[in-house]
């Protein structure tokens, strides 16, 4: 089975920080997306940033920024100036159709 | 901006009782998944749909699962036979061409 690991349960960081949430994935293929996507109290799932395998250049998108490591199968999300809103749970998902998430980080932004 | 819309928002039925939960994917888009959440647990793919027809699916999409698109904003995901372990949140996704996919906010099943 292809999977995704979050090793991290619950991350807690006070607001300004910067905090970096892991992922690891196991995959036979060799084009692939990688995402993270945050799901708030609500239970949406929003779409944080994108990555795609083929692609060396790591994922901007404004605060947030990713560590694609493709041999070590790693893709970690950093969030800079972390904001109160942040608070939510994180899932990192692979995929090329249908998506495999990990367990999810609930990371918590302390004021 | 678009975005995928679900109904109901929640809904609450019977073990044994049929079900169907709707979706109206983002207009031009021409793929469509189902996902389920059971509460406190990670999101589980279901089944993905392109061209009027299952393109993959998951182990835990078996007979008791159906998909369709009845025109051309719809898609549904019918549960023939709820069981108490059907109760989940229950996603729907699209996307056009590219990679990223699109979620709904979901539709919360209880199976009572």
């Amino acid at each position: 089975a292809q999977t995704v690991t979050q090793s991290q349960p619950e991350m807690s960081v006070q607001e300004a920080e910067t905090v970096t949430l892991s992922c690891t994935y196991d995959t036979s293929e060799s084009n692939y997306y990688l995402f993270w996507y945050k799901q708030p109290p609500s239970r949406q799932m929003i779409l944080v940033i994108r990555q795609e395998a083929y692609k060396q250049q790591n994922a901007t998108e404004n605060r947030f920024s990713v560590n694609f490591q493709k041999a070590a199968k790693s893709f970690s999300l950093k969030i800079s100036d972390s904001q109160l809103g942040d608070t939510a749970m994180y899932f990192c998902a692979r995929g090329a159709d249908g998506l495999t998430f990990g367990k999810g980080t609930h990371l918590i932004i302390q004021p | 901006e678009p975005e995928v819309t679900q109904t109901p928002s929640h809904q609450v039925t019977q073990m044994g009782q049929e079900v169907i939960l709707r979706c109206v994917p983002i207009s031009n888009h021409l793929y469509f998944y189902w996902y389920r959440q059971i509460l406190g647990q990670k999101v589980e793919f279901l089944v993905s749909f392109y061209n009027n027809e299952i393109s993959e699916k998951s182990e835990i999409f078996d007979d008791q699962f159906s998909v369709e698109r009845p025109d051309g904003s719809n898609f549904t995901l019918k549960i023939r036979s709820t069981k108490l372990e059907d109760s989940a949140m229950y996603f729907c996704a699209s996307r056009w061409e590219t990679d990223t996919q699109y979620f709904g906010p979901g539709t919360r099943l209880t199976v009572l």
